[in-house]
């Protein structure tokens, strides 16, 4: 079965610090990628998300992701984070199937 | 567009006790997923279906029960709660399979504790 980790569970950053968020799944075939975000109080809305094509995939607000194929990876980032992206987010990976595959969540904190 | 909504936010029931999550969707969505959140483990699918009067189960679909009579709804059945289903549970609906165009809508979610 497909299994995806989040390595870092709370990550804490003052304003302006870069993000990169760590995301690695197992499934060897060919996956399709998602980032999530979970802001306070609120539901899951898709960040970005990775078919196919450029491994740099650009999302809202700023994030982008690396899809790394060598490396199962899919890691995330932001150069320069503000207080509004304190919230959760949650790496996701669908194989051939139509079911989606979470990560545990990673909870970052941005410091004012 | 509502979009995806579930009643109610919040639950709080006995050990024992039965209910119906509530979950609907105005957006003629064919694929409808119901989920539950827990701490450190991210979403687990829980049952799905992919149109009406189709369902399957999910990774966790023990002591849980659904149907889907019509594409709106989705109601998730709990037959004999149990402190170990106290979780957030989220709805969650595609135009069909998930792919670079259909994309996966969450609903607000439902927050159960089960005493």
């Amino acid at each position: 079965a497909q299994s995806v980790s989040q390595h870092n569970h709370h990550v804490i950053l003052s304003e302006a610090a870069s993000l990169e968020l760590g995301c690695n799944y197992s499934y060897g075939g060919t996956v399709n990628l998602f980032w999530y975000v979970q802001y306070p109080g609120q539901h899951l809305q898709l960040l970005l998300k990775y078919f196919s094509g450029d491994p740099l995939v650009k999302g809202i607000k700023g994030f982008e992701a690396e899809f790394i194929k060598s490396k199962f990876s899919f890691n995330l980032r932001k150069p320069s984070v503000q207080w509004s992206d304190t919230a959760e987010y949650f790496c996701a990976v669908k194989d051939a199937g139509n079911m989606l595959t979470f990560g545990g969540g990673t909870r970052l904190m941005v410091k004012p | 567009n509502a979009g995806v909504t579930q009643t109610p936010k919040f639950q709080v029931l006995k050990t024992g006790q039965s209910m119906t999550l509530q979950c609907a969707q105005d957006m003629n969505h064919e694929y409808m997923s119901w989920y539950r959140q827990d701490p450190g483990m991210g979403l687990r699918l829980i049952h799905y279906s992919v149109g009406a009067g189709i369902t399957d189960q999910g990774e966790v679909p023990n002591g849980y029960n659904v149907s889907r009579s019509t594409t709106e709804d989705f109601p998730l059945r709990l037959l004999s709660a149990a402190p170990s289903q106290t979780s957030v549970y989220f709805c969650a609906s595609s135009l069909g399979l998930v792919n670079y165009y259909n994309e996966q809508f969450f609903g607000p979610g439902t927050r159960l504790t089960v005493l």
